[in-house]
């Protein structure tokens, strides 16, 4: 199957600072990409639909300012948490699927992100 | 709205017993289908998805899930299950919401004893 990465898997940060998630989709395009945080023994919440070459869809209740999506290319999307504070510790996953989501979607394996 | 429904938060089995997962949804229209696996500090891993035709799809691992329209259901089911299965399960519906989005349930842990 098709290969996600993400880097890094693991940040911890200062609050106040910034911290810049990659996700490249390995062996494929991906038009569209996907953002999920996910809090501890909880489910995925989807944050922002990224499409490459356009502004990311956020979902109701997301900052956008706070979480600032950028889809350059078809193989990358980054997530950049800006002004970090500790309730933003998670854990964030990407994925890219087709079909605009319809068709399965590949995950990558995760950035724990820790803000002291 | 759409939504998706594991009613159970965490479940036990022995090894070599049966599994069954549970998975409700809510969607008015015919849904796409999805079981995913996550190992601890992990991404997610397709076991199967259901999109039209036969109603009991068969996935990896030895996981198979059946189609139940009458119910809303779609639950995960397999004969005999490994140690290694001990995981969290999540089931999802891809559901169109103004562009086509995934929407996964709480997720159900399976514990797994000798």
């Amino acid at each position: 199957g098709a290969v996600v990465s993400q880097h890094p898997s693991r940040v911890i940060c200062k609050s106040g600072t910034s911290v810049k998630i990659e996700c490249r989709s390995l062996d494929f395009q991906a038009t569209t990409m996907f953002w999920y945080r996910q809090f501890p023994k909880q489910s995925l919440m989807l944050m922002a639909t990224s499409n490459e070459g356009s502004k990311a869809t956020y979902e109701q209740g997301v900052e956008k300012d706070k979480f600032l999506i950028n889809h350059a290319s078809l193989t990358l999307s980054t997530l950049t948490v800006t002004s970090a504070h500790p309730e933003d510790s998670s854990f964030y996953i990407c994925s890219a699927g087709g079909l605009a989501g319809v068709d399965e979607q590949f995950f990558g394996p995760g950035t724990r992100l820790t803000v002291l | 709205a759409q939504s998706v429904t594991q009613p159970d938060i965490h479940i036990t089995v022995s090894e070599g017993a049966s599994l069954e997962l549970r998975c409700n949804y809510s969607y008015g229209a015919t849904p796409y289908l999805f079981w995913y696996v996550q190992s601890p500090g992990q991404g997610l891993q397709l076991l199967l998805k259901y999109f039209s035709g036969d109603t009991l799809v068969q996935g990896i691992k030895g996981f198979e899930a059946e189609f139940k329209r009458s119910q809303s259901s779609f639950n995960l089911r397999k004969p005999s299950v490994h140690w290694s299965d001990a995981a969290e399960y999540f089931c999802a519906v891809a559901a169109n919401t103004g562009g086509f989005k995934t929407i996964f349930g709480a997720g159900t842990r399976l514990f797994v004893k000798a």
